[in-house]
């Protein structure tokens, strides 16, 4: 059974600070996504990753994967408040429907 | 979102009555799923399809059902709610194309009383 952990679950941070949300993942993968989303809202796609070493960047947000280590990062530079919101990653496999199973998601606090 | 909608957005029903949420697509696509997400669990996968009349359990399957007649509809029903069904429950559709993108519904918020 696929299992998908996040840390740190709840994140506060500063206005121009850095941090790494982590996302852990037990079984190979075929991909990988990052999602946003605002307190009552759905779901935001933000990232998806394909292979191993995959980096993306959007603004200052960064995702990479490292699927020997079954590890996914999403790197943000410099927060600001804006960037505050929950973020998921997600895993899918293709032998098993193309589900995604999510981690639990991270809240993260962007303070002035 | 563009191309996919769920029926009602906001629903209070009472306990042990049946409740059935719509979702509904214009793309096309093949496969549809139903999550619902609840604090401290993120989203859990309750069944999807991949196909008219081709549907299966996820992770949190027990106390619901689903029927997909046409492409475009994936209803989820809810045979007797209980209080423990109380949640946001997002459809999603798979797209195509070499990063097969999943694009979530409004959501639903049920609440059983």
């Amino acid at each position: 059974e696929l299992k998908v952990e996040q840390n740190p679950l709840f994140l506060s941070m500063q206005e121009g600070k850095n941090y790494t949300i982590y996302c852990n993942y037990s079984t190979t993968s075929d991909r990988l996504y990052w999602y946003r989303q605002d307190p009552g809202k759905s779901l935001e796609s933000l990232f998806v990753l394909l292979s191993n070493g995959a980096v993306k960047q959007e603004g200052r947000l960064m995702a990479s994967l490292d699927t020997k280590a079954r590890l996914s990062t999403l790197h943000i530079t410099a927060a600001v408040h804006d960037l505050s919101a929950t973020y998921f990653c997600a895993v899918v496999t293709e032998t098993s429907g193309s589900r995604l199973t999510f981690g639990e998601g991270t809240q993260l606090t962007v303070n002035p | 979102d563009a191309g996919i909608t769920q029926s009602p957005r906001h629903k209070v029903t009472e306990t042990g009555t049946p409740v059935t949420l719509r979702c509904h697509q214009t793309e096309n696509h093949r496969y549809m799923y139903w999550y619902r997400q609840d604090p401290g669990h993120g989203l859990r996968l309750i069944h999807y399809s991949y196909g008219v009349k081709d549907t299966d359990k996820g992770e949190v399957s027990d106390g619901y059902s689903v029927s997909r007649s046409k492409t475009e509809d994936f209803l989820l029903t809810l045979e007797s709610a209980t209080s423990s069904q109380t949640s946001v429950y997002f459809c999603a559709i798979r797209g195509l194309g070499s990063n097969y993108g999943y694009t979530f519904g409004s959501g639903t918020r049920l609440t059983v009383v």
